[in-house]
């Protein structure tokens, strides 16, 4: 079975400061692997992605992530905080379980943005 | 624009009442969802649908029921049988099974038991 792990359910950071959002996974496959953003009382947008190729991949609104396979990590990172950024993150597992592709949800990480 | 259609925002219901929440979507995509947001739980899969006419459940489908008559539309309903329905609901649609695909969300409708 698949599991998704988000370290730290509420992160504060001040404004221009790194946005560092943390994720690991456990799959007995190789996973594709999503963060999404939601925003107050709205539905998730996707971020980034990572199937297969290069390992980092850079999202929308400056944020970038990084696949490391010997660590079954998948954290998000921003190089500078924005107001704009505080939302709540989730990180998403994709896997084949039976000709299915299942998705399990991480339970997410609010950001705060201190200014 | 392309998107999903989620309504109503917010939906009142009575203990014992069924209630349907509606999701549309004119992304032409096959595959659409239904998930259950609970605060610190993340989201959990109530039903889905890989093509017209069929659908699946998920890890929580007791008390709800879904139908899939046409590809824009798959709407959930909420039936007395679910004993803690309070919650938010997000539907949510792929363009096809692959994992290499991510999900387009509605705005999700917000339930309250009352």
């Amino acid at each position: 079975a698949q599991s998704v792990t988000q370290l730290g359910s509420h992160v504060s950071v001040s404004e221009g400061a790194l946005v560092l959002l943390r994720c690991n996974y456990s799959s007995s496959v190789p996973p594709y692997l999503f963060w999404y953003v939601q925003y107050p009382n709205q539905g998730l947008q996707l971020l980034l992605k990572y199937t297969t190729g290069a390992t980092l991949v850079k999202g929308i609104n400056g944020f970038e992530a990084e696949f490391k396979k010997s660590e079954t990590s998948f954290h998000l990172t921003k190089p500078s905080a924005h107001m704009s950024d505080a939302a709540e993150y989730f990180c998403a597992v994709t896997t084949n379980s039976g000709g299915y592709q299942k998705v399990t949800f991480g339970t997410g990480t609010k950001l705060q943005v201190i200014p | 624009d392309g998107g999903i259609t989620q309504s109503p925002k917010y939906l009142f219901r009575k203990e014992g009442q069924n209630v349907t929440l509606s999701c549309e979507q004119n992304l032409n995509h096959d595959a659409m969802y239904w998930y259950r947001q609970d605060p610190g739980q993340g989201l959990r899969l109530i039903y889905y649908s890989q093509i017209v006419n069929d659908f699946q459940k998920g890890d929580i489908a007791e008390g709800y029921s879904v139908s899939r008559e046409k590809k824009e539309s798959f709407p959930l309903t909420v039936t007395s049988a679910q004993k803690n329905p309070t919650a938010f609901y997000l539907c949510a649609s792929r363009m096809g099974q692959g994992g290499t695909y991510g999900y387009t969300f509605g705005s999700g409708t917000r339930l309250t038991v009352v």
